[in-house]
């Protein structure tokens, strides 16, 4: 079946502006994860969705960083006026967790953003 | 929060040589340990895990091992192969969060 995919794969933005970055989890995943990973680096994590639950907001770097989900399908990641450091590749992943927290969790291809 | 320590950041072998990355965690609460693999460009991709109530897993060439005493686990490949050749991340999660705690990463380069 399909799986997670991620719009757009590469962005190039101007420092300052705003960018929006879009996942599409697999169908029926109740969970979601935002991460960020820098050049050489591990998975950063930013934001968590669970169902309808509060998102866990604890990894975001600064309030310039937002995500939302609607319901149990896609979800947008908003960096307001972005900065060099923001640079990375963004990646969504979503899990059924179906076993508890014992699940797998299935990878977008990213985002890789670059802000010049 | 958790914290978790990969090393080493770089590995190279010879084709069918065996390899060995290892990861520590620091909180006792942690009880799921998943090991994701990453291929130059692409997406990890889950390849291990192992719960805190056994100490060992295999799965053809690959295998975890848990020492929950001394909090490390470490991936071991063995007879490598050049398409081993990836970044591999280790992860613990803390008993009942759904977040785990990446390790920074293990380049691995299998030389054939």
């Amino acid at each position: 079946g399909a799986g997670v995919s991620q719009s757009p794969s590469n962005k190039v933005t101007e420092k300052g502006k705003d960018v929006e970055l879009r996942c599409d989890p697999i169908s029926g995943h109740t969970a979601l994860y935002w991460y960020r990973q820098r050049l050489g680096q591990g998975l950063e994590f930013l934001i968590y969705f669970q169902g309808n639950s509060a998102p866990d907001k604890s990894g975001l770097p600064s309030d310039r960083f937002s995500a939302e989900r609607t319901g149990e399908s896609v979800s947008t990641l908003t960096i307001q006026r972005t900065q060099q450091e923001d640079s990375a590749v963004y990646l969504c992943a979503s899990s059924s967790l179906a076993g508890g927290p014992y699940n797998e969790q299935f990878f977008g291809p990213g985002t890789r953003l670059t802000v010049l | 929060g958790e914290n978790v320590e990969q090393h080493p950041s770089t590995l190279s072998v010879q084709e069918g040589d065996s390899a060995v990355i290892k990861c520590t965690y620091s909180d006792s609460a942690s009880n799921y340990f998943p090991w994701y693999k990453q291929e130059l460009g692409k997406r990890p991709q889950l390849i291990i895990d192992i719960r805190s109530n056994v100490g060992e897993k295999k799965d053809q060439r690959i295998a975890v091992t848990l020492n929950k005493t001394a909090k490390h686990f470490s991936l071991h490949i063995t007879e490598t192969q050049p398409e081993d050749s990836a970044v591999y991340f280790c992860a613990a999660s803390i008993q009942g969060s759904y977040i785990p705690t990446f390790g920074r990463g293990t380049s691995l380069i299998v030389h054939p």
